[in-house]
């Protein structure tokens, strides 16, 4: 299986700055015959399921504010916050679905400092 | 509107069985492959199982495989999980889950979860 390490574990960060979550795969997710990256990130707020942020590592799903971004390729992945907002309090998630199983990582919990 | 709301869920004791059940109205359920994911404070999230829209196709964690069955009815836009020897490690919220329209394990949309307890 793809093991799914993210970092750092939480993080807080004023209101308006950057916030910035890596996500490492075991092994590469980019499929060389379309080359995309089989990687996704999503937000879960508390008492909430996960919401589908970004996937092929770089592609926001529709209705997400363009201060979520991702990016990377191959084994190593960031997601970026440009401006954090009050509403962005979350836990962050990455996934691989490169293989089966799909795997996720351990999380990032990002607070307002 | 895409909807998935299941039911289902509950006390269990170990060695118990249990069958949970999402409701999918809102979209040509039969198109898209649905997964079953659950989530427990220790594991995080975990992928559980995944059924294509015609059935053919189904997959499952290694930790589940044997006692777990995944299917669906298409006609009444519903996904099923029948969970049998259920263990404590099973206890978690579990999550319906739609995959993207490219057929790639990713989840565009979920449900609200049920909370599934094995404890003697």
């Amino acid at each position: 299986d793809i093991v799914m390490t993210q970092s750092p574990d939480s993080l807080a960060v004023s209101l308006g700055e950057r916030a910035t979550i890596n996500c490492n795969s075991s092994r590469s997710v980019l499929y060389d015959s379309n080359n995309k990256n089989y990687l996704a990130w999503y937000q879960q707020k508390p008492g909430q399921p996960p919401k589908l942020l970004i996937y092929w590592a770089s592609t926001r799903e529709s209705g997400v504010p363009d201060r979520f971004s991702g990016s990377g390729s191959g084994t190593d992945f960031t997601l970026t916050i440009s401006s954090l907002q009050a509403e962005d309090v979350a836990v962050y998630f990455c996934q691989q679905c490169f293989s089966t199983p799909p795997t996720f990582g351990g999380g990032t919990k990002v607070e307002i400092k | 509107e895409v909807q998935l709301v299941e039911s289902g869920g509950g006390l269990v004791k170990p060695g118990g069985s249990l069958r949970l059940s999402c409701a999918a109205p809102g979209f040509t359920f039969s198109s898209y492959t649905m997964n079953w994911v659950r989530q427990s404070p220790g594991k995080g999230l975990e992928w559980v199982s995944s059924i294509s829209g015609s059935s053919k196709y189904i997959h499952f964690v290694d930790s589940v495989k044997g006692r777990f069955t995944i299917s669906r009815d298409n006609a009444k836009n519903s996904l099923y999980l029948e969970m049998n020897s259920l263990r404590a490690e099973d206890t978690a919220v579990y999550y319906c889950a739609r995959s993207d329209s490219s057929g790639s394990l990713f989840f565009d949309f979920w449900g609200q979860g049920t909370l599934v307890t094995v404890s003697s």
